[in-house]
């Protein structure tokens, strides 16, 4: 079974650009979560969309948002990028539905982000 | 809100040597679950525990769900260099049907060869 996949891996934006980042589930995986890294931090959650739908959201601004399509892969968009946005972006995908191991996430490997 | 805290925050050992850690909350936790993150990565789950006492060995790491529900071990025996990295725990929360995951803030693990 193919695993998760992002993309693209690494991204330069200058300050005040958008960017959207993509992610693709293992397939059957209905739940994809977001994460925000930056150096020596932990993951930092940001959304994460159950059968398109939102189901949980972090503490971040509303510069911050995402979709999820019928197909489960999901986009995450910032919008007018600050120089604190510079991070790794990690999508991870889950069954999101039944016992305990709806629950384990499986991670893709991230978008490092730039932000100039 | 809920918090999972996990020590130590960093370690840094001779290879050949064992390695524990540990994750804890002031709340209950009906599943764990433990990660490894190698740098620039994305975190690989390396043990998932749902039982109270359960433990679960995957090579040579081994983890333990812990008997009170509010703490989980996690040991490493005959380290490796390849075993540095960054090892977080997680679990979901218990707010409502819709249980995001807890994170701990991470143990980094360094190993001298």
């Amino acid at each position: 079974k193919a695993g998760v996949t992002q993309t693209p891996r690494y991204l330069i934006k200058t300050r005040g650009q958008q960017v959207t980042l993509s992610c693709s589930p293992i397939s059957g995986h209905r739940s994809v979560s977001w994460y925000q890294q930056t150096p020596g931090q932990g993951l930092q959650f940001l959304f994460e969309y159950f059968s398109e739908t939102q189901r949980n959201k972090g503490n971040f601004p509303g510069r911050f948002s995402g979709r999820q399509f019928s197909n489960s892969r999901s986009e995450m968009n910032v919008s007018t990028l600050e120089l604190g946005d510079s991070a790794l972006y990690l999508c991870a995908s889950s069954l999101g539905i039944g016992g305990g191991r709806a629950y384990e996430q499986y991670f893709g490997p991230g978008t490092r982000l730039t932000v100039t | 809100g809920q918090q999972l805290n996990q020590s130590p925050q960093s370690m840094f050992i001779q290879e050949g040597e064992d390695v524990s850690m540990n994750c804890t909350s002031s709340s209950i936790f009906n599943t764990w679950l433990w990660y490894k993150q190698d740098p620039g990565e994305g975190p690989v789950l390396l043990i998932a525990l749902y039982k109270a006492g359960e433990l679960t060995s995957n090579g040579r790491l081994t983890a333990q769900f812990g008997i009170t529900r509010k703490d989980s071990f996690l040991n490493i025996s005959a380290s490796i260099p390849s075993d540095v990295g960054i090892y977080f725990c997680a679990g979901p929360g218990n707010a409502g049907n819709n249980r995001k995951l807890i994170w701990g803030l991470g143990t980094s693990l360094a190993v001298n060869p």
